[in-house]
């Protein structure tokens, strides 16, 4: 079974653009959820999908946002992006969330210059 | 507010050795999980254990084990005759039940990495 797919692995963009990130999880999973690791903030929760809909939130202001199609593919969106949104995105992937374990894919590393 | 605090931020040991990872956490509910991830250099994160809170039952999986006191809200992470392969960073992370609406949220510590020398 294929595991959690981020792609890509590595963006860098300048400040004031918007990115998207790409996240296909584990097949059979409908749950998946979003986190952002940086070095001062550590791991921190964005957002959680399940069936195309969004049932929690971190934290984070509006910039950040994300979807999950009928397939249950996700992408998260930064827009107007900040130098301190450099991070690595980490997506993760349950069958149904409910504090099942997550599986987690190999990030995505964001440089904003 | 939920959190969890791992104090040890690098650890290191020579191979062989045993090592604990300490992690203490907060919580306001009665029903909550503990979860205990690997972080390798490749960057995703493995998981390793999953407890609910009521299940103060000690667990061993090989060189792993795992103790966890509810009196103290300890969740505490032993590898024993530790490897170079175990060298990565590790996080413990809390959730709360939340079964009426499903959708987990963890709450990680900052991680304690930890480097087992040859």
């Amino acid at each position: 079974k294929a595991g959690v797919t981020q792609t890509p692995r590595y963006l860098i963009k300048t400040r004031g653009q918007q990115v998207t990130l790409s996240c296909s999880p584990i097949s059979g999973h409908r749950s998946v959820s979003w986190y952002q690791q940086t070095p001062g903030q550590g791991l921190q929760f964005l957002f959680e999908y399940f069936s195309e809909t969004q049932r929690n939130k971190g934290n984070f202001p509006g910039r950040f946002s994300g979807r999950q199609f009928s397939n249950s593919r996700s992408e998260m969106n930064v827009s107007t992006l900040e130098l301190g949104d450099s991070a690595l995105y980490l997506c993760a992937s349950s069958p149904t969330g409910r504090n099942s374990p997550l599986h987690f894919g190999n990030g995505t590393r964001l440089t904003v210059t | 507010a939920q959190k969890v605090t791992q104090a040890q931020t690098e650890i290191s040991v020579v191979e062989k050795e045993d090592v604990t990872l300490d992690c203490v956490y907060e919580t306001r509910d009665t029903t909550y999980y503990l979860f205990w991830y690997k972080q390798p250099p490749s960057g995703e994160l493995v998981f390793l254990i999953r407890r609910n809170s009521f299940d103060e039952q000690n667990e061993i999986s090989g060189r792993y084990s795992w103790n966890f006191q509810k009196s103290t809200s300890s969740f505490n992470f032993t590898i024993t005759a530790s490897q170079v392969v175990d060298s990565a960073v590790y996080f413990c992370a809390l959730s709360e039940a939340r079964q009426n609406q499903g959708a987990q949220k963890l709450v990680f510590g900052q991680g304690t990495r930890l480097t087992i020398n040859p």
